[in-house]
């Protein structure tokens, strides 16, 4: 059972585009929810990350929005850049616990 | 150095024979985890240890899995008796304090048995 629902699988944007990744959750006790972003060879790095006390958290062109009665939570990358060029991962967490449960990834291609 | 690192970053092995990963956190830092992922896929939680002691072993798939962290800081997975489907990229992290602060992850350890 897959408790992170990520999609879509890959995306493919111009440059200057709106790139939007969505994630569903089942779990109601998660309350932690955070982004990664992985390139080629690399481990995951932290993006950025909310907790359900809010809606919408922006951190340059990177914003999540999170929609508590949905369960679902997605990132929008503004002004998408051509080394925005990665896969991207959700995950959450549920307070006591320290394990992250991750989606399966989007492979994120943005064409100059 | 500034990151997490795990070595070694590839390992080749025979079906049967026990191999040890191993993962140096950023200095400091008191909470450790292992994940593993596969090709195509999210990490996957295996354990993790605040300072020595292991908190969360749920994730380890079975016995022939083990971890340890003798003294809160270097820690090594230890797979015994391997087997192909252990062929995954073997991930290491860690964080501050742990709570849902954020964790650091390594470059992985390439795991293949032949």
């Amino acid at each position: 059972q897959q408790q992170v629902k990520q999609s879509p699988q890959s995306l493919i944007v111009q440059k200057g585009g709106i790139s939007i990744i969505n994630c569903a959750y089942e779990n109601t006790a998660f309350d932690y929810f955070p982004w990664y972003q992985q390139f080629p060879g690399k481990g995951p790095a932290l993006l950025i990350a909310i907790r359900p006390d809010v809606s919408e958290k922006k951190e340059g062109r990177f914003t999540i929005s999170f929609n508590k009665s949905a369960k679902q939570f997605s990132l929008h990358i503004m002004d998408s850049q051509p080394g925005d060029s990665a896969t991207y991962f959700c995950a959450a967490s549920q307070g006591g616990s320290e394990k992250l449960v991750f989606g399966k990834g989007t492979k994120l291609t943005v064409n100059p | 150095g500034a990151g997490v690192s795990q070595s070694p970053r590839y390992k080749v092995t025979k079906r049967g024979q026990d191999v040890a990963l191993r993962c140096d956190p950023i200095s400091g830092h008191v909470s450790l985890y292992w994940y593993r992922q596969a090709l195509g896929q999210g990490p996957e939680f295996l354990t993790y240890f605040n300072y020595e002691a292991q908190q969360d072993k749920s994730g380890l798939p079975n016995d022939r899995f083990s971890a340890e962290r003798p003294e809160g800081s270097i820690s090594t997975l230890t797979i015994q008796r391997t087997e192909q489907r252990d062929s995954a990229m073997y991930r290491c992290a860690s964080s501050e304090t742990g709570g849902n602060q954020p964790q650091h992850f390594g470059d992985g350890t390439r795991l293949s048995i032949l």
